[in-house]
């Protein structure tokens, strides 16, 4: 298995842009998470979604932040517009919902918003 | 609330000395606990996880948590630390919420000298 697949790895942006990041579950698992890890703030949940349909977003920062799952093996968090504070390294994950709680990680897309 | 603590942001030690990473949780029903490593540059990885059984679990790498209900605790040990030991270890729950979503501790670096 490819395991979580994110795209970029890394993204360089001026403020104002808009960003999208991209990921890619793994084949058949039903959860997928969206995380934010700064040194600052640590690792936090931004949303997540079960069976392409969001749960809980409450850990979405502003408005000018978005996610989509259109399917089963897709996904996007987009900052419109984006910036600098949102500099961080943001993360996929993707479960099953047996196995309770055992997320699978991507490598993570690092942001830079200058 | 509940959530999960870890005591000691860094940890430093000697390589060949015992590695304890502390791991405590707040929780009025028991949950799943897992430890995640995550190196330099890379997502998380799972390392061990406990959920019913046998108390003390093992991992990879050699790495193993026991659970002590009483305690409220998960620490994690290693008889011996080498060098590749060095990353950052996360302490994380799965809190009987039905929703597959995990708190997350803010993460010890364990860092090995020579």
């Amino acid at each position: 298995d490819a395991g979580v697949i994110q795209s970029p790895r890394h993204e360089v942006t001026e403020m104002g842009q808009e960003v999208t990041l991209r990921c890619k579950p793994i084949s058949g698992h039903d959860y997928l998470f969206w995380y934010r890890q700064t040194m600052m703030r640590g690792l936090e949940l931004l949303i997540y979604f079960n069976n392409n349909v969001p749960i809980d977003d409450s850990g979405m920062p502003e408005d000018r932040f978005s996610a989509k799952m259109p399917n089963a093996s897709f996904s996007t968090l987009k900052i419109q517009p984006s910036e600098p504070r949102d500099s961080a390294v943001y993360f996929c994950a993707s479960s099953l919902s047996q196995g309770r709680g055992e997320q699978y990680f991507g490598p993570g897309t690092r942001l830079t918003v200058t | 609330a509940q959530s999960v603590t870890q005591l000691g942001s860094h940890v430093s030690v000697s390589e060949g000395a015992l590695v304890l990473l502390r791991c405590n949780y707040s929780s009025s029903v028991p949950p799943y606990l897992f430890w995640y490593v995550q190196y330099p540059n890379q997502g998380l990885q799972l390392l061990l996880k406990y959920t019913t059984g046998a108390t003390l679990v093992k991992g990879i790498n050699g790495f193993e948590a026991e659970f002590k209900k009483s305690e409220t605790s998960f620490h994690l040990t290693k008889p011996s630390a080498h060098m590749s030991d060095a990353a950052e270890y996360f302490c994380a729950a799965d809190l009987n919420t039905g929703f597959q979503k995990l708190v997350f501790g803010t993460g010890t670096r364990l860092l090995v000298s020579p």
